[in-house]
């Protein structure tokens, strides 16, 4: 059974940074693109990041280019979303999802980051 | 990178069909049979019920179904059941290497 268990959130001010991880297991995380989603209170979710198998390639949604910057350790079997300039409207659960043919298979269970002074 | 247009709400009896739309540009779904479909209940993770526009995931019942037309996808459960009340998202890959989701559909099974 696939496992992804999301850390790292918590209750952080306007304008910090936060790094979140993703532990993955029962799977080879390296053969595998690895995904960053969020769900705002009472909202739908939002695609933020992926990152290829190997690391080398990245793309990111318009609302987060430039201040989150998604990264992975294969011999950890971890993935990361380091978050800077963190604003109130990035408040959400944020979960890792790994792909399989463009499609998140499988989510982890989320860490919420709450962004507030 | 604007979000699939999907209803807001649908409803329908136990045993009757229901269909959600998904539309999106040229750019995403229209561009790509990589569509997918979520089913999220409260306070759990979303769950694939579709891929790659009309596949079924293994244990996910074969009530589900997808299909596709231009830059419409379309999600049909067939058979209403109680459990299938939840929230509906739909999302697909993009010209952009990128992924958007659509703002989700709340099922009501009345």
């Amino acid at each position: 059974q696939v496992q992804l268990v999301e850390s790292g959130g918590g209750v952080v001010q306007p304008g910090r940074s936060l790094r979140l991880s993703c532990a993955a297991s029962k799977f080879t995380f390296s053969n595998f693109a690895m995904h960053w989603v969020r769900q705002a209170p009472g909202k739908g979710p939002e695609w933020l990041a992926v990152i290829s198998s190997d690391g080398n390639n990245k793309y990111y949604a318009d609302s987060v280019k430039g201040r989150f910057t998604i990264s992975r350790d294969n011999s950890k079997n971890t993935l990361y979303l380091q978050m800077s300039s963190l604003r109130v409207n990035d408040t959400a659960l944020y979960y890792c999802a790994r792909e399989i043919v463009k499609c998140f298979v499988n989510w982890g269970q989320g860490t919420l980051v709450t962004v507030s002074s | 990178q604007s979000a699939l247009t999907q209803p807001a709400s649908v409803s329908g009896s136990p045993g009757q069909p229901i269909t959600i739309s998904c539309t999106g540009t040229s750019s995403d779904v229209g561009g790509y049979n990589y569509v997918s479909w979520y089913q999220q209940h409260p306070g759990k993770a979303p769950k694939v019920i579709i891929y790659e526009v009309s596949y079924r995931p293994s244990g996910v019942s074969n009530r589900f179904s997808g299909s596709k037309s231009g830059n419409t996808a379309s999600l049909t459960i067939s058979g209403l059941q109680a459990e299938d009340e939840a929230h509906y998202y739909c999302t697909s890959y993009t010209s952009a290497s990128t992924w958007v989701f659509g703002g989700g559909t709340q099922l009501t099974v009345l």
